[in-house]
């Protein structure tokens, strides 16, 4: 079965970077854009980025652009984001989440992980 | 402020059907048919309920079911259940540099 298991989070302080690792089986990794999807606590989704099944493409959302960077080792079915420059507002629990293969755009997602909790604070 | 609207909270009582709408504007639910449902519970991860504005995956009770109009995507729920008390996120494909935007949520009470 499809498992989605992330790692890295923690306590930061601002300024500072982390990277988050989300761990995958059960499906062939490389053939699926992955996501990362936050939720500040007490708070709704926030889509934060995207890659595409090969790496070559990568989007943003405009709140975490030129900060965060996505990406994947195919030999470890594994996908990063590797977070710069923190700020507070980055608090959240961070979700890895696999791209639905019979949605259109790639931009709904099928399994999630269960979540990774990031704090940023002094 | 999130980008789609939905409201706070809806609730039914068991049997009853309702309707969560989820508002944005052209350049994303109006403009594509690319509207997801997802549902969480308290700690959870969310589930995919509804893509593409009105398909199920497999596995999703026939009960959920989505659909459009102009800027506004809707989700009702009939037969309402103790168990689909939960929140529930709509998403959209929406173009420009954010490829993916969220809506607030909306807290489900069954009475």
């Amino acid at each position: 079965q499809v498992q989605l298991v992330e790692s890295g989070g923690g306590v930061v302080q601002p300024g500072r970077s982390l990277r988050l690792s989300c761990t995958a089986s059960g499906f062939t990794f490389s053939d699926y854009g992955m996501h990362w999807v936050r939720q500040a606590p007490g708070k709704g989704l926030e889509w934060v980025a995207v890659i595409s099944y090969d790496g070559s493409k990568k989007n943003y959302a405009d709140s975490v652009k030129g900060r965060f960077t996505i990406s994947r080792d195919k030999s470890k079915n594994t996908l990063y984001l590797q977070m710069n420059s923190l700020r507070a507002e980055d608090t959240a629990v961070y979700y890895c989440a696999k791209a639905a293969g019979y949605c259109i755009t790639g931009v709904c997602f099928d399994y999630w992980g269960q979540g990774t909790l990031v704090t940023v604070s002094s | 402020q999130s980008a789609l609207t939905q409201p706070a909270s809806v609730s039914g009582s068991p049997g009853q059907s309702i309707t969560i709408s989820c508002t944005g504007t052209s350049s994303d639910i109006g403009g594509y048919n690319y509207v997801s449902w997802y549902q969480q519970y308290p700690g959870k991860a969310p589930k995919l309920m509804i893509f593409d504005v009105s398909n199920r995956p497999s596995g999703v009770s026939n009960r959920f079911s989505g659909s459009k109009s102009g800027n506004t995507a809707s989700l009702t729920i009939s037969g309402l259940q103790a168990e689909d008390e939960a929140e529930y996120y709509c998403s959209s494909y929406r173009s420009g540099s954010t490829l993916v935007v969220f809506g607030g949520g909306t807290k489900l009470t069954v009475l």
